[in-house]
């Protein structure tokens, strides 16, 4: 069974403060793991998707990267808009279409 | 524009009376699928259909039900809901199993 772990639950930032996400994740023969943002009260909008390990994808103040068993989101100089829950997930191989999601992480940005 | 219609936004009921949550995607989308999110569980997927008339179960299937019919509609139906079934819930389309989720913006359901 794919499993998916993210870490810390919640995390308050100073504006400017720079910091890191990770997501850890179990799965048998990844095809995919996607990084999304949600808002509260909206559904979850698309940041990134890495295919393999030692690929990194980045967007504005955002970095993901990913290895053989953790993503990270490394968010640079960070500003109160970035204020969001963040989640990952995990799309395996053997045949099946199912996507396992992280439980999310809740950043707060404090000006 | 591309998006995924979800309807109604907010509904509430009693428990048993059936009702259904309509799931709309404009991007000519193979893969539909419906989420419930719940604080402290995540999002859990309850049914996924990888094209017309293709459906199968997620993770949590028990009380609702699924049809495709059309490539573009996917609607989720609790026959009888209970009050268990209160929680936010989320269609989603993608072009295959290894793009990324379109996501609707969510039904809001309480039952009492």
């Amino acid at each position: 069974e794919d499993q998916v772990t993210q870490s810390p639950e919640a995390l308050r930032l100073q504006e400017g403060e720079s910091s890191s996400l990770n997501c850890s994740y179990t799965v048998s023969g990844l095809r995919g793991l996607f990084w999304y943002r949600q808002d509260p009260g909206k559904g979850p909008e698309f940041l990134f998707t890495l295919y393999s390990a030692g690929e990194e994808k980045e967007k504005e103040r955002l970095k993901a990267t990913l290895t053989k068993k953790e993503s990270f989101l490394h968010i640079t100089a960070p500003k109160p808009e970035d204020s969001a829950t963040y989640l990952c997930a995990v799309s395996s191989g053997a045949g099946s279409y199912q996507l396992t999601f992280g439980k999310g992480t809740k950043l707060s940005v404090i000006p | 524009e591309a998006q995924v219609t979800q309807n109604p936004r907010y509904l509430i009921t009693v428990t048993g009376k059936k009702l259904t949550v309509t799931c709309s995607q404009n991007m000519n989308h193979e893969y539909m699928s419906w989420y419930r999110q719940d604080p402290g569980l995540g999002l859990r997927q309850i049914y996924y259909s990888m094209n017309v008339e293709v459906t199968d179960k997620g993770d949590v299937p028990e009380g609702y039900k699924v049809s495709r019919k059309e490539k573009r509609n996917f609607p989720l139906i609790l026959e009888s809901p209970s009050p268990n079934q209160t929680s936010l819930y989320f269609c989603a389309s993608s072009r295959d199993r290894v793009s990324p989720l379109h996501f609707g913006n969510g039904t809001r359901l309480t039952v009492t």
